[in-house]
């Protein structure tokens, strides 16, 4: 079945550090590919989508290339902030899974000022 | 626009008793799901409803686990009689259309003990 893995955390940068957490997934269909932020005492919000490959989702200076090459979808920003503090999660929905959202284990970030 | 909540925002309960949780979705968003986050592992899909009917419970553990969406509105999930393992965040999701994104309510954090 579809699956998600990506880097295991907690992942600690200084301020203005370059990001990177890594995603890949393995599925049978053209999945749809997400990055949900969890901030401290927040729900899930969705950062960034692509539907398919080489689209690129972008979203509040954050970056991920669909790559299905690599069926890799990773999360990248050029120079982090104390605020980016949270919890990240890789996920992807396609018609094998009846979209429900097929998840990653989730990578908390720690970004110190 | 309000989003999409969830009642209560905490629960602490002693193994063998019962807890409901409720999840409002955005009005007018068909599709609910709910999902849950158990120590610290990745986020698991439970069920999805469309309207009032059930499209997918393959996710729920086991009969311990009951779920209701009475009128096509918002929805509960019982669970009876409550074990350690279910210890988790649940989480409540709609949407508008099955494949397009899910917004998420904060979630419930259940404590049993």
């Amino acid at each position: 079945g579809d699956s998600v893995t990506q880097m295991e955390g907690p992942v600690t940068l200084s301020e203005e550090a370059f990001l990177t957490i890594n995603c890949t997934y393995t599925a049978t269909g053209y999945p749809s590919l997400f990055w949900y932020v969890q901030y401290p005492g927040e729900g899930l919000q969705l950062l960034l989508k692509a539907t398919k490959a080489d689209d690129k989702g972008s979203n509040k200076g954050f970056e991920a290339t669909y790559r299905k090459e690599t069926t890799s979808f990773h999360l990248e920003k050029g120079s982090v902030q104390v605020s980016d503090s949270a919890v990240y999660f890789c996920a992807l929905s396609d018609f094998d899974s009846n979209y429900q959202l097929i998840w990653g284990a989730g990578t908390k970030l720690i970004i110190k000022p | 626009e309000a989003g999409v909540t969830q009642f209560p925002s905490h629960s602490v309960i002693e193994k063998g008793q019962t807890v409901t949780l409720r999840c409002d979705p955005i009005s007018g968003h068909d599709n609910l799901y709910w999902y849950r986050r158990v120590m610290g592992k990745e986020i698991k899909f439970l069920l999805h409803f469309v309207k009032e009917s059930k499209q997918d419970e393959s996710g729920m553990p086991n009969n311990r686990f009951l779920a209701e969406r009475t009128g096509g509105t918002y929805s509960t999930l019982k669970v009876q009689p409550a074990e350690l393992e279910d210890s988790g965040v649940y989480f409540c999701a709609s949407s508008q259309v099955n494949y397009n994104e899910q917004f998420f309510g904060p979630g419930t954090r259940l404590t049993v003990l």
